[in-house]
């Protein structure tokens, strides 16, 4: 299974732009990054997903690098309700095992200060 | 609509118990997914249904826990005889299909076992 990597944890300050970045240079042409965030005591909720382009929805953008190895997502604004956990997740539509799994790792710890 | 709604939403029990943890997708999802989530090993996916079918169970930990789903509007997990170490929160989540759509979370059952 492709695997992703991020940060354990990142800080920032209310009102500011956050990148959130994740690795995932095994990645196949099947998986679509899909991002999910978890709020404290909250079960997870959807962000954001795409496959190749750059994506944008009410809630953050996504922006994949050319060679999809990499992606970040991006809070235009922080605010205090964006502190969660944020997970980078592959998802595959290649068939097998791990077909349309969403498989968490540890994710990225996000502080906002006010 | 109303979410994902599990119940209950917090269950104290004695080791040797058992314990049956509900969930209600919203209507017209297909799929069906529960997950445990620890502090020592995240959010794992224990099984998921496709239109009320078990597709996928192989994240079941072992013959204690049990999954049913006998109609598109219910589901339940149960574990007999339950231990401490099943101490978890327990997430049900579901989506309109299991490859490709969003997943939407429920709040989830936070479960102690002493």
């Amino acid at each position: 299974d492709a695997k992703t990597t991020q940060p354990n944890s990142m800080e920032s300050n209310e009102e500011e732009p956050v990148h959130l970045p994740c690795n995932h240079s095994t990645i196949s042409g099947t998986d679509y990054i899909h991002w999910y965030r978890q709020l404290p005591s909250q079960g997870p909720e959807y962000v954001i997903h795409g496959l190749t382009s750059n994506v944008n929805n009410r809630m953050a953008s996504l922006a994949i690098a050319e060679d999809r190895k990499s992606s970040t997502l991006i809070l235009h604004r922080a605010t205090l309700r964006d502190a969660a956990v944020y997970y980078c997740i592959l998802k595959t539509l290649a068939g097998g095992t791990s077909y349309g799994k969403l498989t968490f790792g540890q994710g990225t710890i996000l502080t906002v200060h006010p | 609509d109303a979410g994902v709604i599990q119940s209950p939403r917090h269950e104290v029990t004695e080791m040797g118990q058992e314990v049956t943890l509900r969930c209600k997708p919203i209507s017209g999802h297909n799929s069906l997914f529960w997950y445990r989530q620890t502090m020592m090993r995240g959010l794992e996916l224990l099984i998921y249904f496709n239109n009320n079918v078990p597709i996928d169970d192989s994240g079941m930990p072992e013959d204690r826990f049990s999954a049913k789903m006998p109609n598109a509007s219910f589901s339940t997990l149960k574990i007999q005889p339950s231990e401490p170490r099943d101490s978890a929160v327990y997430f049900c989540a579901s989506s309109r299909d299991y490859y490709q759509e969003t997943q939407y979370f429920g709040p989830g059952t936070r479960l102690l076992v002493l």
